[in-house]
């Protein structure tokens, strides 16, 4: 199936732990995001990759960091988790960068809780 | 800069009900205009997206229309059903230049009861 899938799909961990969440997309899109979507769910861009380089990085705790090894995958790496983390992410692939009629496919979410 | 402004639920219908979510958006320009619906447990996914003034989107029954005179893309069905119980977002993109983050609103949880 083409698919943006990412794992894990649950993941319970203690404060101050280090955690990664991965993200694969085989719709050959150039272009990765990463959004947090909180318990209200409000969606917030994170990081954004096009082609392997990072374009987007909002206000983000520089503990969460992002890591493209090609164009079909991007990862997500958090250290000392707090309690204000949990939430759900969601991995999101679109065809290119700049385009007004931009379409995201997302994956199905990784529900993060930290204890 | 970008935001998009869309109704407070959450939104209780019984099935067969006529639909209205408000979209409003404040952009700098001319920007695509966006429904995505997450369904329990789910991703979100495009509904129906416009890209110019007066353009109308449309999907599963669902339509919405790009008003730039009112900046406004209201999301409206004329009967809907069970399986339509979903958060649905509003979300612009501006279109051209560097400014490609897609903006969501803060969604519209809508329950439909049978």
């Amino acid at each position: 199936d083409t698919a943006v899938s990412q794992t894990p799909k649950y993941l319970v961990t203690q404060m101050g732990n280090d955690k990664s969440i991965k993200c694969e997309q085989n719709l050959g899109h150039d272009t990765m995001y990463w959004y947090k979507q909180d318990s209200k769910k409000f969606l917030k861009i994170m990081f954004s990759y096009n082609n392997k380089e990072l374009i987007i990085n909002e206000t983000v705790p520089n503990r969460f960091s992002p890591k493209s090894p090609d164009k079909a995958h991007l990862n997500l790496h958090i250290n000392s988790l707090e309690l204000g983390d949990s939430a759900v992410y969601f991995c999101a692939s679109s065809p290119r960068l700049t385009s007004g009629a931009n379409v995201l496919t997302f994956g199905a979410g990784s529900r993060l809780t930290v204890l | 800069g970008n935001s998009v402004t869309q109704m407070e639920g959450p939104v209780t219908l019984s099935e067969e009900a006529f639909l209205t979510i408000n979209c409003t958006y404040t952009a700098t320009g001319y920007p695509s205009l966006f429904w995505y619906v997450q369904y329990p447990g789910e991703g979100l996914q495009l509904l129906l997206k416009a890209t110019k003034a007066d353009d109308k989107g449309s999907n599963k029954g669902f339509e919405a229309t790009y008003r730039k005179e009112t900046t406004s893309f209201h999301l409206e069905k004329g009967s809907v059903q069970v399986s339509d119980s979903a958060v649905y977002f509003c979300a612009l993109v501006f279109s051209g230049g560097s400014n490609y983050k897609l903006t969501f609103g803060k969604g519209t949880l809508l329950t439909v009861n049978p």
